[in-house]
């Protein structure tokens, strides 16, 4: 299947810091990407979804000037999560599509932590 | 609304076991259903689909029916590795969407 490759796996910051997560379609045009959130033992839940050149639409409940999505180009993405703190510790995974068909590819995630 | 819920885990077995983990939907319309797996320390894999009633997915002995009289999608497995050990998830979209929405996620830990 496509690779989809996301940055960093997991980092660490101090509260009030921005933090940028790249998620990349190494092999395919992702005209699609869907950044999604995962709490502890729970499911993942959809935060947004971005389209090439357009701006990102947000789920109900996401603050979009809190986390900024950009997808400048048909292979990147990115997510950065603005003046972090301990509530917006979780996991954060991508994953992209090519509008092609109905599968969409993951990236490993990232795993945040605020201190 | 529309959701999925899944067993909840951890589920451990012994290897060769036999595996079931269920699930269960709700929505309106036609929904196209999955299973995803997340081995330790990678992202979500397909691992199989189904897109409409009665379809059977099917991949690395694993087996799930799409079943819309009982809104299932259980995973099933004849028996089970070590290998098989990790967190699967079902999903469910909607035919030519792919926003996905996910079960809780179950555990799987085979012991040898």
């Amino acid at each position: 299947g496509a690779v989809v490759s996301q940055h960093p796996s997991w980092v660490i910051c101090k509260s009030g810091t921005s933090v940028k997560i790249e998620c990349r379609s190494l092999d395919f045009q992702a005209t699609t990407m869907f950044w999604y959130r995962q709490f502890p033992k729970q499911s993942l839940m959809l935060m947004a979804t971005s389209n090439e050149g357009s701006k990102a639409t947000y789920e109900q409940g996401v603050e979009k000037d809190k986390f900024l999505i950009n997808h400048a180009s048909l292979t990147l993405s990115t997510l950065t999560v603005t003046s972090a703190h301990p509530e917006d510790s979780s996991f954060y995974i991508c994953s992209a599509s090519d509008n092609m068909n109905t599968e969409a590819f993951f990236g490993q995630g990232t795993r945040l932590t605020v201190v | 609304g529309n959701s999925v819920t899944q067993m909840e885990g951890p589920v451990t077995l012994s290897e060769e076991a036999f595996l079931t983990i269920n699930c269960t939907y709700t929505a309106t319309g036609y929904p196209s259903l999955f299973w995803y797996v997340q081995y330790p320390g990678e992202g979500l894999q397909l691992l199989l689909k189904a897109t409409k009633a009665d379809d059977k997915g099917s991949n690395k002995g694993f087996e799930a029916t799409y079943r819309k009289e009982t809104t299932s999608f259980h995973l099933e497995k004849g028996s089970v590795q070590v290998s098989d050990s990790a967190v699967y998830f079902c999903a469910r979209t909607f035919f030519g969407n792919e926003k996905l929405t996910f079960g809780t996620g179950t555990r799987l830990t085979i012991i040898p």
